[in-house]
């Protein structure tokens, strides 16, 4: 089967840098994506990640190693507002979608 | 500015009442599909059109319908809603399809209570 697995939650502290992995299989590999959803609302889009390496986007930064099928989300300087649950998504060789669950992250101050 | 738009954003049915969820985009994707999320779940892909091309998801129930009359509105027709259908209807958009970085953008969401 296909799966995507991500920890259920984590906590940080606000200003603090954390990381959120993620592992997978899935029949194929055409990309990693990364989404944030606040509470209530809809997924929005944070990354893509198609080659091995680091991607960096302001305080938002993606780590892909396919050979591992392990991706990771990098939040650096963390804010109360970055309090959401951060989704990995892999593009199999179908270029189907396969979603985890997603990751809870909380920031206290 | 919103350029997926989802109507309504909460929608109470009655178990077993037929319900509409619509939405439309600005964006002129050809790609617009319908996921069902409940709680600390991923989202499900429920079904996608490419143009006028339709794909059911294998596991999609037939209680579940969806329409595209043209590039910009796509709905999804719930014929009878059980109390298990209750969740977070999220439309999205793409580009393209199978063209590597087709990031989905999605709308706002519907949340769905069937009493």
């Amino acid at each position: 089967g296909q799966n995507i697995d991500q920890p259920t939650e984590m906590t940080a502290t606000e200003g603090a840098i954390v990381q959120i992995n993620c592992t997978y299989q899935t029949s194929g590999f055409n990309g990693l994506f990364w989404y944030q959803q606040h509470a209530g609302e809809a997924p929005t889009f944070l990354s893509y990640n198609v080659l091995d390496g680091l991607e960096e986007k302001g305080r938002f930064s993606s780590f892909l190693s396919r050979s591992k099928g392990y991706s990771y989300l990098l939040l650096k300087e963390l804010q109360m507002k970055d309090s959401a649950s951060y989704l990995c998504a892999v593009q199999n060789s179908n270029y189907q979608l396969i979603w985890g669950a997603g990751t809870k992250l909380i920031i206290k101050p | 500015d919103a350029m997926v738009i989802q109507n309504p954003r909460y929608q109470v049915t009655q178990f077993g009442k037929p319900v509409t969820l619509s939405c439309s985009q600005t964006l002129n994707h050809n790609v617009m599909y319908w996921y069902q999320q409940k709680s600390s779940q991923a989202p499900k892909l429920l079904f996608h059109y490419y143009d006028k091309d339709f794909n059911n998801e294998a596991d999609t129930p037939d209680n579940f319908q969806s329409r595209r009359p043209n590039t910009s509105f796509c709905f999804l027709d719930i014929r009878s809603p059980g109390l298990g259908d209750a969740a977070m209807y999220l439309c999205a958009t793409s580009r393209e399809r199978g063209q590597g970085a087709d990031t989905q953008y999605f709308g706002p969401g519907t949340r769905l209570t069937v009493l």
